[in-house]
């Protein structure tokens, strides 16, 4: 069955410098959701998109922006990285908004800022 | 806001031991609740879930859950354990009041002993 599919699966960067990373949703699944996931650390909710619109909004920094397109992936852009920006970013899709949806999530995206 | 307690952050376990870990939350009103594992370097994978009907859920691998509303918690279970098991187990909470973000708790981390 397919996947969520994330991509690069890693990706070094340098402080300042800009990085995108890709999120392809479980065919007909309209809901995307980001996360990071710090070494060590649980989940934590950056933003999510249904219907191409944003519908929920995290912990994401000010430098970093998301959306979603009409083939509804989804695309994290990261600006001024930061070492505290390396960590692992996970995707995940839903089939709608509700309530009993199961959420499926990618592989990660591995970003090292050095 | 919604918060998820997971009650261990490190279960050591021998091989064919029984296993629980607790994962109480917080809101009150119509929740749907997920056990994820991650093994070692890998993507969140879903062990079950809870949406409605019987509170006592099956999922992959042998594992089990049940949930017990009255005292907000949603405990996961094996009866015996094996090596392959070793990896981290997060609880997660999706609520149904308007916001469609899954809320994780901290994770707990098992090691099975051979």
């Amino acid at each position: 069955a397919a996947g969520v599919i994330q991509s690069p699966r890693h990706l070094i960067k340098e402080k300042r410098e800009t990085a995108t990373l890709k999120c392809y949703p479980i065919p007909r699944h309209d809901t995307v959701y980001w996360y990071q996931q710090g070494p060590g650390q649980d989940p934590q909710f950056l933003i999510s998109f249904y219907e191409k619109m944003q519908s929920d909004k995290g912990s994401i920094p000010d430098r970093f922006s998301a959306q979603q397109f009409s083939d509804y992936h989804s695309e994290l852009n990261m600006s001024s990285l930061e070492l505290g920006d390396s960590a692992l970013y996970f995707c995940a899709s839903s089939q709608g908004r509700i309530s009993g949806n199961t959420i499926y999530f990618g592989e990660g995206s591995w970003l090292t800022v050095v | 806001a919604q918060s998820v307690s997971q009650h261990n952050h490190h279960v050591i376990l021998s091989e064919a031991a029984s296993l629980e870990l607790g994962c109480n939350y917080s809101y009150g009103g119509t929740v749907n609740l997920f056990w994820y594992v991650q093994y070692p370097g890998q993507h969140l994978q879903l062990l079950l879930k809870y949406f409605s009907g019987d509170p006592l859920v099956k999922g992959i691998k042998g594992f089990e859950a049940e949930f017990i509303k009255s005292k907000f918690s949603f405990n996961l279970r094996k009866p015996s354990v094996q090596w392959s098991d070793t990896a981290e187990y997060f609880c997660a909470v999706l609520s149904g009041a308007g916001s469609y973000q899954l809320t994780f708790g901290k994770g707990t981390k098992l090691s099975v002993i051979p």
